[in-house]
């Protein structure tokens, strides 16, 4: 079984302020995680995933993870918030080519 | 990359009554997946539907509430029967990457119930 944890259901975040955002999960296989946003009236968008390698990775719109192991962790970081940036933001996981569990989703409101 | 459109966008229902929500992709996939999105809570699995079988439910889900219909490979329907209040959610179809190597999932904009 997978699960994931996303503690804080919104984060408010002055523009131009870091901001992080927190996912942790638990599988019993190797694990494949990912960010998705939703901006307002829109589907998902994948931002960001680890499949493997390098722990560090990095959306081209400035935001990166760090899968932690030990920590069992996936959080995203930005160094300096836009007001495009105020989305939801979806943590999840999957055990490969299998079902993937989702977390409940942090609301970022960029306050200007 | 897929491009997913749901219709309608938006609906209002009565009690008692059932939704149609029909899902098209660009491209021929051999998995579709209808999942729902209640305010906050996670996005939640309903059932997996493949062309020329029956959908697989997930635990919770069953197919008189929630018929799925997969008649072609770029094409699905969900029924949201029956409903009630608690029915109301975002429905989205949703679709893997299908090159393998990249476990990404694209997902249509989401169909907005409101069950009065």
């Amino acid at each position: 079984a997978q699960s994931v944890t996303q503690l804080d259901s919104q984060v408010p975040v002055f523009e131009e302020a870091p901001v992080e955002l927190r996912c942790n999960y638990s599988s019993s296989v190797s694990v494949y995680l990912f960010w998705y946003v939703q901006y307002p009236n829109q589907g998902l968008q994948l931002l960001l995933k680890y499949l493997s390698g390098s722990t560090l990775v990095e959306s081209i719109n400035g935001f990166e993870a760090e899968f932690n192991k030990s920590q069992t962790s996936f959080h995203l970081r930005k160094p300096s918030v836009h007001i495009s940036d105020t989305a939801e933001y979806f943590c999840a996981v999957s055990g490969g080519y299998q079902k993937v569990t989702f977390g409940t989703g942090t609301k970022l409101q960029v306050i200007p | 990359s897929a491009v997913i459109s749901q219709k309608p966008s938006r609906d209002i229902c009565q009690r008692g009554t059932s939704l149609t929500i029909q899902c098209q992709v660009d491209s021929q996939v051999t998995m579709m997946f209808w999942y729902r999105q209640q305010p906050g809570q996670s996005l939640t699995l309903i059932a997996t539907a493949n062309q020329g079988s029956e959908a697989t439910y997930e635990s919770g889900f069953v197919i008189d509430k929630f018929p799925i219909s997969r008649p072609n490979l770029t094409f699905s329907t969900l029924t949201v029967s029956n409903l009630s209040p608690e029915d109301s959610s975002i429905y989205l179809c949703s679709v893997r990457n299908p090159d393998r190597s990249s476990y990404e999932q694209y997902f249509g904009p989401g169909t907005r119930l409101t069950v009065t």
